[in-house]
Parts: structure tokens; sequence; C-alpha cells
């Protein structure tokens, strides 16, 4: 069964560094997305990605944050300069439709900021 | 905002047992719901769907009622396995296609 990909599993950063978390999504779909997950809270929205552009954004997607699809087959999400409270489960997602139809996610990478 | 909440953050049930989780959700305009399941280290795994002009659909061992009137979303588990031991999360979607996750009750099977 096709699954969702995300590389690394853990990153580890110190405070103010940049970071890529990379994702590959289910070849055939079409809309992206990325949740983060506090330790032992929600699941929150982050951003959401469809034709080579943002199609919604939560309020903790500032500017810190932006996403990327650099060819056909990966979609990332970067963060300029990390803070400490960007420490999180950062899930990515995709769908082959919009909206009404379940995403479907990675595993995670764990973000350790230092 | 959207509140999708749980009512009980957790459950323990014996292993043959049926399992029943809740959620309350606040948005009366979503139109579309999920329950996810998730095990450690893993991320959330689509279990069943349900659209507002629904009650109820089943899948293989599992329910999903949705009551409207009253903004209520349950989860039910046939024959309750050890390997159903997990998170389960309700997820509701707005019109914008954002979902809102609830907290997340864990599930523990009892052998």
């Amino acid at each position: 069964e096709p699954e969702v990909t995300q590389t690394p599993s853990h990153q580890v950063t110190q405070m103010g560094q940049e970071v890529i978390l990379r994702c590959v999504p289910i070849s055939n779909h079409l809309y992206f997305y990325w949740y983060r997950q506090i330790l032992g809270q929600k699941v929150e929205f982050l951003v959401s990605f469809y034709n080579n552009e943002i199609s919604e954004k939560s309020e903790i997607f500032d500017d810190q944050f932006s996403v990327e699809r650099p060819d056909g087959s990966n979609f990332t999400l970067k963060i300029r300069s990390t803070k400490l409270e960007d420490s999180a489960m950062y899930f990515c997602a995709s769908s082959d439709e919009g909206k009404g139809q379940p995403q479907h996610f990675g595993d995670g990478t764990r973000l350790s900021i230092l | 905002g959207e509140s999708v909440g749980l009512h009980l953050p957790t459950l323990s049930v014996q292993e043959g047992d049926n399992s029943i989780i809740n959620c309350a959700y606040s948005n009366s305009a979503s139109d579309y719901f999920i329950w996810y399941k998730q095990e450690s280290g893993k991320g959330p795994q689509f279990i069943i769907d349900i659209r507002s002009n629904m009650d109820k659909r089943q899948g293989q061992r599992v329910t999903v009622l949705l009551n409207k009137t009253v903004k209520h979303l349950s989860l039910q588990i046939a024959a309750t396995q050890p390997g159903d031991s997990a998170v389960y999360f309700c997820a509701e979607e707005d019109l914008s296609n954002q979902f809102y996750f609830g907290t997340g009750t864990s599930l523990t099977v009892i052998p």
C-alpha cells in the first residue's frame, strides 16, 4: 500500500538554526499538508498546499515557516530560525482530492531544538 | 475557533469486548469527520470517515456514529484485540479543508 514517507525520523538542531523537514507524499496525490504535535498535545494543522501554492495556513505558520515542492516527488517544510518551542513531532500528510477526503499521514519527524 | 474534545482520556477493555470511544465537536458547520489511530512512534492512521449527511458508517470491526444534534461522534470497535491498543483521535474538517484534531483517547486492551 502506498505511504507517505518522511525524513529524517529525528532531527536535533541548535536554536536559531534553519531546519528542513522532508516528505515524499503518495505519488498520485495532489494535496499536501503539514501538521505538528507537541508532546502530549493535539495534532495541530500548519499548512495545506495545492497546485504549487499554499491553500490554507494556521496562525502557527508564521514568517519563520515556509513550504516548497522542489520537484515532482518531495514536499518540504523549512523553519528559518528555530526556537525552543518548535520542538515537536512534524507530520506530513497527503490526499488525492481536497475537501472531504481522508489525509494519509507519514510517521513524522521528531524535531528537538537545543 | 473549532474545538474538538474527547470525553475520556483513557479507556481499558478486556480482549474480545467491544470498545466505544467518544468525541464532541463544536463547529456545527463541519461536514466531514475522521477517526485516526496512532500507535507509539507512528503517524495517525486512517480508520474510518463519515460525512455529515450520514448518521452511521460501518467498516471492518469498526462503526462510526454521528449525532449532529448534540455534535457528538463515536467510534465502536467490535471484539477488541490487543493490536487495537493505541491513541484514537477524532478530527473534523471545516469549510476551508482544515482538520482539527481532538486530544485523543488512549485505548488499552487487556489480554
